[in-house]
């Protein structure tokens, strides 16, 4: 079956620190992972990724995908109080997805 | 351009009962897919449309189905609700089928079973 598994479960940081969250995973086709940021009710889309080592980045926000050890990570850096939200990972195969249960990040002043 | 619409809110259902949500994509865009997300939990992937055929289908009993019409917009039913359906229904839009396309998330209908 399926799995991805994202660490630490929940987060609190004060503002300005970096934080890093973990996504691991088993599934068969992999085709894509995906990232999304939940503040209330509909996640956000920030980064697709398909390839090896390739960093996106947007802003403050960057994630890589290493496909031989099965994990990607997020990084934000310099935190603000904006970024307090449930951190979502995707993992798209054939003909379905699976999501993580989410960090929970809340960032303080 | 408008986002991802779904009706209705908020619902609240007894045991046993049947239930339909409603879902209208993004312009343009031909794939709708349906998450279910309990409380503490990340989405979980029920189904997924394009262009009016299913491209994929999660871990859910026969009691959930879908169709999506032909303007795009797609209805989720599910039959004989137990108390475990209480959730948020989420549904999202992509251009295409798959998961290599940006989905688009609507607000979600908070379904609430007695």
């Amino acid at each position: 079956e399926d799995k991805v598994v994202q660490s630490p479960l929940s987060l609190v940081v004060h503002e300005g620190d970096t934080v890093t969250l973990n996504c691991s995973y088993e599934v068969t086709n992999f085709r894509s992972l995906l990232w999304y940021k939940q503040e209330k009710k509909a996640p956000t889309f920030l980064f697709m990724l398909t390839s090896s080592g390739i960093e996106k980045k947007s802003g403050r926000l960057s994630s890589i995908l290493d496909k031989k050890e099965l994990f990607s990570i997020l990084n934000i850096t310099a935190t603000q109080t904006g970024d307090s939200a449930v951190y979502l990972c995707a993992v798209g195969g054939y003909q379905k997805v699976t999501f993580g249960t989410g960090t929970k990040l809340q960032v303080i002043p | 351009d408008a986002g991802v619409t779904q009706s209705p809110t908020h619902l609240i259902k007894t045991r046993g009962q049947h239930v339909t949500l409603r879902c209208s994509p993004i312009s343009g865009h031909k794939s709708v897919s349906w998450y279910q997300q309990v409380l503490g939990q990340g989405p979980q992937f029920i189904f997924q449309y394009y262009e009016k055929e299913e491209r994929g289908r999660g871990n859910f009993p026969d009691r959930f189905s879908a169709r999506q019409f032909p303007n795009y917009s797609s209805e989720l039913n599910v039959n004989a609700l137990l108390l475990g359906d209480s959730a948020l229904y989420l549904c999202a839009s992509s251009l295409r089928a798959g998961w290599t396309d940006t989905q688009y998330f609507g607000p979600g209908t908070r379904l609430t079973v007695l």
